[in-house]
């Protein structure tokens, strides 16, 4: 099955400066990349997400960037500022048997913004 | 509009006891996902619910794992017998349609002593 290693574990950014968080994934026949940001205690949100047919997409500061050949991707935060502190998933996803996004998740980065 | 809806937010159980958490997906949806979220983990893949069909339980960990979904409406995640690694926040989200974003729930949060 897909597996999804994410890196770094924990990462600190002086508010200003940007952000960037590494995903890979092993199974080829992946085409969905989502990304959420999960505050604590609270539900993950989708904050941006790619398809295998782009290779970036920006929403203002947020960005996420693919390279299927190598099996990764990237979201990137510029001009970070506090409220970005928080816990950020990677996922990819595979076709299940009943044709759903079957999302297989990394194990999070931890994100704190230094004020 | 509303959200995805859980409940109860929270629940202590006694191991070897049984347990029901519930979930409201966003009204029209018609895909639903429950996952297992352990203390600093990801999120793994328990079961998927697509409108009437079969649904996809490839994720559930055992057999003590079971859950329903009546039509496009409330699912419930049934665990029997606890153990005190089933300890998790337990996530359900919603999609519109199987390949469409998934949208998340609060969250059960489940302590088994």
């Amino acid at each position: 099955g897909e597996n999804v290693e994410q890196h770094p574990s924990t990462l600190s950014v002086q508010e200003g400066d940007s952000a960037v968080i590494k995903c890979t994934y092993s199974d080829s026949a992946s085409n969905y990349f989502p990304w959420y940001k999960q505050e604590l205690g609270k539900r993950p949100q989708l904050i941006i997400d790619i398809r295998s047919n782009v290779g970036e997409k920006k929403d203002q500061r947020i960005a996420v960037t693919l390279n299927k050949t190598a099996k990764h991707f990237s979201l990137h935060i510029t001009e970070t500022q506090p409220e970005d502190s928080a816990v950020y998933f990677c996922a990819a996803s595979i076709k299940g048997v009943r044709g759903n996004e079957k999302l297989t998740f990394g194990t999070g980065t931890r994100l704190t913004i230094i004020p | 509009g509303a959200g995805v809806s859980q409940s109860p937010s929270n629940k202590v159980t006694e191991k070897g006891k049984d347990v029901e958490l519930r979930c409201d997906p966003i009204s029209g949806h018609t895909a639903l996902y429950w996952y297992r979220q352990r203390l600093g983990q990801g999120l793994e893949f328990l079961i998927y619910f697509q409108g009437n069909s079969a649904p996809d339980k490839s994720g559930l960990p055992s057999d003590r794992f079971s859950a329903e979904r009546t039509g496009e409406s409330v699912s419930t995640l049934t665990i029997q017998r606890t153990q005190q690694e089933d300890s998790a926040v337990y996530l359900c989200a919603s999609s519109r349609q199987a390949r469409e974003t998934q949208y998340f729930g609060p969250g059960t949060r489940l302590l088994v002593l």
